[in-house]
């Protein structure tokens, strides 16, 4: 079976712009969760979907959003960059909610 | 604050010692699970414990779950050079309580010498 994949693996973007990442969940997860994941904040909780519903949200300006699609595949969008967006971004799909969670590589994002 | 806080932020240890890290958490849990990052790669899960199972086993590792002291300890029995990693604890709050998704603790950076 896939792992959890992550597009692209690497970004560089400048102040100001928007940026979209993909996931794609293990076959069959319905649930996918999205971390952003700095030196200076670790590992934070961004939102989670499951079944197209935003079922989670942490504690992230309205400049963070996502969206999860019927075939459960889940984008996330950063609009106007700022250069405290450079991060590492986790994606995470499980079974169901209580499960383990499978990550993906990740993208780097790297704001100028 | 952060729910789960990993104890030492920082350990190192020669191959074939053991190592232990803890997690300490603040609110009431469905399941506490530990999971290994190696040099900034995506997460690998460990090992999943319920908040009614006290112990439990895979292989090298052991983990143990107190919810009356809410904390949990991993111990990393005959430490390999491969297992330099960050490690963190992550838990699953009680959604009806606090209605959020997994939290995850700072992490213990282990460095195991060959």
């Amino acid at each position: 079976k896939a792992g959890v994949t992550q597009t692209p693996r690497y970004l560089i973007k400048t102040r100001g712009q928007q940026v979209t990442l993909s996931c794609s969940p293990i076959s069959g997860h319905r649930s996918v969760s999205w971390y952003q994941q700095t030196p200076g904040q670790g590992l934070q909780f961004l939102f989670e979907y499951f079944s197209e519903t935003q079922r989670n949200k942490g504690n992230f300006p309205g400049r963070f959003s996502g969206r999860q699609f019927s075939n459960s595949r889940s984008e996330m969008n950063v609009s106007t960059l700022e250069l405290g967006d450079s991060a590492l971004y986790l994606c995470a799909s499980s079974l169901a909610q209580a499960n383990e969670q499978f990550f993906g590589p990740g993208t780097r994002l790297t704001v100028l | 604050s952060q729910q789960g806080e990993e104890d030492p932020q920082a350990l190192s240890i020669q191959e074939g010692e053991n190592a232990t890290m803890n997690c300490s958490y603040k609110t009431s849990i469905n399941n506490l699970q530990w999971y290994r990052q190696n040099s900034g790669r995506g997460l690998v899960h460990l090992i999943l414990i319920r908040s009614n199972e006290r112990e439990k086993h895979s292989g090298r590792l052991r983990v143990t779950l107190d919810t009356s002291k809410k904390s949990s300890s991993l111990l990393i029995t005959a430490s390999r050079a491969a297992d330099t990693a960050s490690y963190f604890c992550a838990t699953d709050p009680d959604r009806d309580n606090y209605g959020q998704n997994f939290v995850f603790g700072p992490g213990t950076r282990l460095s195991v010498l060959p």
